[in-house]
């Protein structure tokens, strides 16, 4: 199975803030590579797919990059809405597989 | 747009079956468009895919459950399921069922989870 290492497990910032998390695949996944966000409770919500393509209705302050095997998402300016656990997925070849999850939480 | 939604027993003993219903409204099961999976999350950690099917029958399982699980549809219900047989307090978890573009691929719609607990 292809391991994906998400980073950091979790970080603290302010609404205006620009956050960057990094994932990790452990072996190349060309840009087979999607986004989420959850909230508490709530299930996820896709955010960007194939490494960079920004799903309709999703805010354009989110980004995705990286092809191979490091990829980050970027929220250009955190909104008090973003705060949430954010989890990527290689659907290169299965079985998918997800990272374990960056929350972001108020500083 | 596609709304699924899971339901199922909340608790199950162990060894039991784990037997669970997807519902899915503002689209057919039977469209080629798309595959219908599985996804779930013990409470506090990462989310694992379970498999998933194709209006066809196709069938799509994680090696590390396999052994274990039967993914079907029932067009005429427009619902697809899970069975997840000899559960253990392992699988304990938030079951999603979710619509992707292909087998493995991102999922694009999700239902709003159920909690399965296994426990005597």
């Amino acid at each position: 199975d292809i391991q994906m290492t998400q980073s950091p497990s979790s970080l603290s910032a302010s609404v205006g803030d620009r956050v960057t998390i990094t994932c990790r695949a452990s072996q190349t996944i060309r840009n087979y590579l999607n986004w989420y966000q959850q909230k508490p409770g709530k299930a996820p919500k896709l955010l960007i797919y194939a490494a960079s393509s920004l799903r309709s209705g999703v805010q354009s302050r989110f980004s995705g990059s990286g092809s191979g095997t490091d990829f980050t998402l970027t929220i250009s300016s955190l909104q008090p809405e973003d705060f949430a656990t954010y989890h990527c997925q290689q659907s290169y070849s299965p079985p998918s597989t997800f990272g374990q999850g960056t929350k972001v939480e108020i500083k | 747009q596609l709304q699924l939604q899971e339901s199922g027993p909340g608790l199950v003993k162990p060894s039991e079956t784990l037997s669970l219903i997807c519902t899915v409204s503002g689209g057919s099961i039977s469209s080629i468009t798309y595959y219908w999976g599985w996804i779930r999350q013990p409470p506090g950690k990462g989310l694992e895919w379970i498999g998933s099917i194709y209006y066809s029958g196709n069938t799509h399982y994680n090696p590390s459950l396999k052994s274990r699980i039967t993914i079907s549809g029932d067009s005429s219900k427009n619902q697809f399921s899970l069975r997840v047989s000899s559960v253990t307090a392992a699988d304990t978890a938030v079951y999603y069922c979710a619509s992707s573009g292909y087998e493995w691929g991102e999922f694009d719609f999700w239902g709003p989870g159920t909690l399965a607990i296994v426990s005597s």
